[in-house]
């Protein structure tokens, strides 16, 4: 079965950081780019960032670009997301998605259930 | 505001068809695919559409993407209860370099 399990989140502080996981399964990871994908509450989707199936290319939204960094492990078949800087405006539900392609963006097949992150003093 | 636009709510009868549009710009719609996911309450997003008009293997053919020039279209027909749900279009956009999704559109079967 073809899974996406997200980790990591939790209550931080304005100026805190956290790392965010993905744990893929069931398809060969390496040939499928990645995508974070946040949610605040009762807001629609916003696109966070992505990166190849190599490794080699990431793209970020302007809203986080400078403070989130994607990286991927093909050898254990996990997603990152390092977040710095966090901001109140940063709370959201982080879900991890995967492309149907290893380095064009044009379709998410398959969704993690997502990890909350808190940002509040 | 988001980049793609949609309405914000849409409604129909079951049975009837319906359409949710989505328009952009030249950086995004006019020259990359689009597609369309489906969020109903408390679950994760579903991919419905992608490459402007391509279903997912188990998507049902009522549901159909169209794109002309920087606008697309999402059409639901034989529209049923499980179908309310809020849709989402989102395509790549060369001049941010980074995906944009629209706003979301409530799907409200009366």
């Amino acid at each position: 079965e073809v899974q996406l399990l997200e980790s990591g989140g939790g209550l931080v502080q304005p100026g805190g950081s956290l790392r965010l996981s993905c744990a893929a399964s069931g398809f060969t990871f390496i040939n499928h780019a990645m995508s974070w994908v946040r949610q605040a509450p009762g807001k629609g989707l916003e696109w966070v960032s992505g990166i190849s199936g190599s490794g080699g290319t990431m793209y970020y939204a302007d809203s986080v670009k400078g403070r989130f960094t994607v990286s991927r492990d093909n050898s254990k078949n996990t997603l990152y997301l390092q977040m710095n800087s966090l901001r109140a405006e940063d709370t959201a539900v982080y879900s991890c998605a995967k492309e149907l392609h290893q380095r064009r963006y044009y379709g998410m097949d398959v969704w993690g259930r997502g990890t909350t992150v808190t940002v509040s003093s | 505001q988001s980049v793609l636009t949609q309405p914000p709510s849409a409604s129909g009868t079951p049975g009837q068809r319906v359409t949710i549009s989505c328009s952009g710009g030249s950086s995004n719609i006019g020259s990359n695919t689009v597609d369309w996911y489906q969020q109903l309450p408390g679950t994760a997003p579903k991919l419905l559409i992608y490459s402007n008009d391509q279903r997912p293997s188990g998507v049902p053919d009522r549901f159909s993407g169209s794109k002309s020039g920087t606008s697309a279209s999402l059409a639901i027909s034989g529209l049923q209860s499980e179908d309310e749900a809020d849709y989402y279009c989102a395509a790549w956009d060369d001049r941010l370099n980074g995906r944009v999704f629209g706003g979301g559109t409530k799907l409200t079967v009366l």
